[in-house]
């Protein structure tokens, strides 16, 4: 079976600090995706990554960066963490992009 | 560009069957993704259609036509735990994955 963890189910942080949220999968698989999920809104694609070290802008990367300086992980940074960042973070990834995409338990950050 | 619209809520009865739509207009299309997530948890994949026609997996069947850029996911037997929200995903040019906001079913004794 798939696995994909990430590092924390709630987070609670105060506007302008750094957050870290990591996620890892067990699959070897080459790439891996950042999405916020928002009520009304959907999944919205934040960044993803196709290979170590590579990453691409999604349809939302203001105010976040990534880093995959391992291929089973890749971790979503907010460099100064503000109040409308707060939402379900999920991670996730896949073996080719034309494959299912493999969820982990989503990440519900609150900034305060 | 890429648009997904899928109806909001359902309401159906355990037994019965429930049709959610999915309508899209993507650039370059190539695929339709079903996926199901339960309240607080990650989404999970149902099915994956690439060509027209009825894909039957058990009792969730997805149903997909491309020129009229519309898709389906049936149904049967509806169950309690089947209470969920139902994403209907496209994959367009480059690979790219967009994601509707869901139809969350609520399935009721």
């Amino acid at each position: 079976d798939v696995k994909v963890t990430q590092s924390s189910r709630y987070l609670v942080k105060r506007t302008g600090e750094k957050v870290f949220l990591e996620c890892v999968q067990d699959m070897d698989h080459e790439n891996m995706f950042w999405y916020r999920q928002d009520p009304g809104l959907g999944l919205r694609l934040i960044y993803f990554s196709y290979d170590v070290k590579m990453k691409e802008k999604g349809d939302i990367p203001e105010g976040y960066s990534v880093s995959r300086e391992k291929k089973e992980r890749f971790s979503l940074i907010l460099e100064s963490a503000s109040t409308n960042q707060t939402s379900m973070y999920l991670c996730a990834s896949n073996l080719g992009l034309k494959e299912t995409q493999y969820f982990g338990p989503g990440t519900r950050l609150l900034v305060l | 560009g890429q648009n997904i619209d899928q109806p909001t809520e359902m309401t159906a009865t355990e037994g019965a069957i429930v049709q959610i739509n999915c309508t899209y207009q993507t650039s370059g299309f190539n695929g339709l993704f079903w996926y199901q997530q339960h309240a607080g948890e990650a989404p999970t994949f149902l099915s994956y259609n690439v060509l027209d026609g009825l894909e039957e997996k058990g009792r969730f069947s997805s149903f997909l036509s491309r020129s009229k850029g519309y898709s389906y996911l049936l149904l049967k037997e509806l169950q309690m735990k089947d209470s969920a929200s139902y994403l209907c995903a496209s994959r367009g040019g480059y690979q790219k994955v967009t994601f509707g906001i869901g139809t969350k079913l609520q399935v009721i004794p």
